[in-house]
């Protein structure tokens, strides 16, 4: 299968502080998900990016599908920004998951 | 619309019992997929369902298997429990299960074997 690779897999940031999370992935994709997971086990949709920028408030994310990574930007970051990010990709109907960065904001 | 529901939330078990979860996706979905996480092997793939057809399947074993009725609803069962299938179990809905499909997870059902 599809190989996903995250970094860095731990972040530790003060309030405020900006970052960019990276996601590899081995074969070309049609589609990539990043997910924010709160500390419940939930996976929350950040953004459906399969090539280009998108921005949502203090995030935004960058696919360049032909060089085989996506790029997360956190901006301003809060506590609430805590928790695992993760990127996934499809093979056929099925989602390949990155192993994740676990980010902590500290006030 | 309301979003993924997973049932029951958290659930214990001891070694040698069967367990069964439930899953309901979004209104007007009909694919739902199943993955196991874990510590150590994070995220991992179970199976998808499409119109009540299993249309692929994990690499786990056979304990594990599932089903979806009619109005898109799906459960998975895990027949005797071993202490390694403690784990959190998400449930994800996507209208037609295809690669350009946004997938939406559920909360999760949180399983210990004891």
């Amino acid at each position: 299968g599809i190989q996903v690779e995250q970094s860095p897999p731990d972040l530790i940031l003060q309030e405020g502080a900006n970052s960019t999370l990276r996601c590899n992935f081995s074969d070309s994709v049609n589609n990539l998900q990043w997910f924010h997971q709160n500390p419940w086990g939930q996976l929350i949709n950040l953004f459906y990016i399969p090539s280009g920028t998108k921005q949502n408030g203090r995030l935004s994310a960058t696919t360049v599908a032909t060089e085989r990574y996506s790029l997360l930007y956190i901006s301003s970051s809060q506590t609430t920004d805590s928790g695992v990010y993760f990127c996934a990709v499809p093979t056929g109907n099925q989602f390949y998951f990155g192993t994740g960065t676990s980010l902590t904001v500290i006030p | 619309k309301a979003g993924v529901t997973q049932t029951p939330r958290y659930l214990i078990k001891t070694r040698g019992q069967q367990v069964t979860l439930s899953c309901s996706p979004i209104s007007g979905h009909r694919s739902v997929s199943w993955y196991q996480q874990t510590p150590g092997q994070g995220l991992q793939f179970l199976f998808e369902y499409f119109s009540e057809t299993q249309r692929n399947k994990g690499n786990f074993p056979g304990r594990f298997s599932g089903r979806q009725f009619s109005n898109s609803r799906s459960e998975m069962n895990v027949s005797t429990l071993e202490l390694g299938d403690s784990a959190l179990y998400l449930c994800a809905s996507s209208f037609s299960g295809g690669a350009g499909d946004t997938q939406y997870f559920g909360p999760g059902t949180r399983l210990t074997v004891l």
